[in-house]
């Protein structure tokens, strides 16, 4: 089952500017990860980010994490065009395993 | 470096007939993952395999099975196929503690 919701669905930018995406989560978490994916392609991971850290960095990425309100946020900042694809949160829950519960993803478009 | 290898990237069937699909994890990854994602949906969980023991278990149906052989790699057996079938699956693979590397998928497309 869905784990939360990803906010926006769909985002439409032009290259150089910042893409924010949010995702929301109901489960005590172990730690976050962003996935990204083309179309109809595998998911590629960018980040992961643990429950007792707060905001992290890799490249043009940034990711932040607020467990008392259950969500975080990827800022992709200077876009480019092959940053299009979509984007999708997963979460490793404590009681669950290692397995990923996905958000539903945001589409990301950057127009050059 | 090596990725995770998933055979066939694309299959076609009927309903009410079988299918195999087949995953290579990267070598010396210990855990394999199997996701079904269905058209503008999420990837959903199915089953998980830990040193060649199933570990987790998720929204996998009683049609499905999997297992993972001795060279660590993995298939997802599915029968009675129903049009609701039709998906990208995607095996994943992960060295403990580390994230999952996702293969390509397998297209499913049940007619």
């Amino acid at each position: 089952s869905q784990q939360g919701e990803e906010d926006p669905q769909a985002l439409s930018i032009q290259e150089g500017e910042n893409a924010t995406m949010n995702c929301s989560y109901k489960t005590s978490i172990n730690n976050l990860q962003w996935y990204r994916q083309n179309s109809g392609r595998g998911l590629v991971h960018l980040i992961l980010i643990r429950s007792n850290e707060r905001e992290k960095h890799s490249g043009r990425l940034r990711v932040t994490l607020d467990t008392s309100k259950k969500s975080s946020s990827l800022l992709i900042t200077a876009s480019r065009a092959a940053d299009t694809a979509s984007y999708f949160c997963a979460t490793e829950d404590n009681n669950a395993g290692n397995m990923l519960t996905f958000g539903g993803g945001t589409r990301l478009m950057v127009k050059p | 470096a090596a990725g995770v290898i998933q055979s066939p990237r694309h299959l076609i069937k009927e309903k009410r007939e079988t299918a195999t699909l087949k995953c290579y994890p990267i070598p010396r990854h210990d855990t394999v993952y199997w996701y079904q994602q269905g058209p503008g949906q999420d990837p959903q969980f199915l089953i998980s395999f830990y040193e060649k023991m199933q570990s987790d278990k998720g929204s996998i149906p009683d049609r499905f099975s999997a297992q993972q052989f001795s060279d660590y790699h993995s298939e997802l057996n599915m029968s009675s196929l129903e049009l609701g079938d039709s998906a990208l699956y995607f095996c994943a693979s992960s060295a403990s503690g580390q994230p999952q590397h996702f293969g390509d998928g397998t297209r499913l497309s049940i007619l």
